[in-house]
């Protein structure tokens, strides 16, 4: 079945410390892929997108992710952890001529001080 | 910019009860959507407008019903409310394509007793 997955639940870095979220989909072609952040209480906020070309991409916040065709994954990293990124953190694709974004089931993260 | 807004951000209902959730956006954006968000389940699309006058059903339909008279507006009812409706409830929208960046609002809290 087609779907978008992120594998990890709940992951908890240290502050100050390297990040990388998981993101792998299942589909035929290659979707639109995007990485939302949710803070506590709030709607999703675009960390970034990739569309084609280079397949390492720069978001906000420090934020960039790399597609990886071969491995049908698109992980999100961050070289150096604030606490104010705790957050969950949702993957998502769209399908070319689909109308509508499918997510993946979230990864909370929690830093520690 | 107000952006897109929710209409209430909490409720309570009785099972059996019916409401309509309002969203607004005044962003002039063709594409809009309703997702509900349960704990470990992400967001899942309840339905969709491509543009005024439109709607689709998304992954979880049942239940719920949408109109989309005006543009900017986006309704989403529920007839007869059961306590497997109690969620948040996110609407977002798009530009001119699904493929852009997703705009979203600050959710409804809502609980179905």
């Amino acid at each position: 079945a087609q779907s978008v997955t992120q594998p990890d639940i709940h992951i908890t870095v240290s502050e100050g410390a390297s990040l990388e979220l998981r993101c792998n989909y299942s589909y035929g072609a290659t979707p639109y892929l995007f990485w939302y952040v949710q803070s506590p209480g709030q709607g999703l906020q675009l960390l970034l997108k990739y569309f084609s070309g280079d397949t390492l991409v720069q978001g906000i916040k420090g934020f960039e992710a790399e597609f990886k065709r071969s491995q049908s994954s698109f992980n999100l990293r961050k070289p150096s952890v604030h606490w104010s990124d705790a957050a969950e953190y949702f993957c998502a694709v769209v399908l070319p001529n689909a109308g509508k974004s499918t997510f993946g089931d979230g990864t909370t993260l929690t830093v520690k001080p | 910019n107000a952006g897109v807004t929710q209409t209430p951000k909490f409720r309570v209902l009785k099972t059996g009860q019916s409401m309509t959730l309002l969203c607004a956006q005044d962003m002039n954006h063709e594409y809009m959507y309703w997702y509900r968000q349960d704990p470990g389940m992400g967001l899942r699309l309840i339905h969709y407008s491509v543009g005024e006058g439109t709607t689709a059903k998304g992954e979880v339909p049942d239940g719920y019903n949408v109109s989309r008279l005006k543009k900017q507006n986006f309704l989403l009812g529920l007839e007869s409310a059961a306590p497997s409706q109690t969620s948040v409830y996110f609407c977002a929208s798009t530009r001119r394509t699904p493929n852009e960046k997703l705009f979203f609002g600050s959710g409804t809290q809502l609980s179905v007793l």
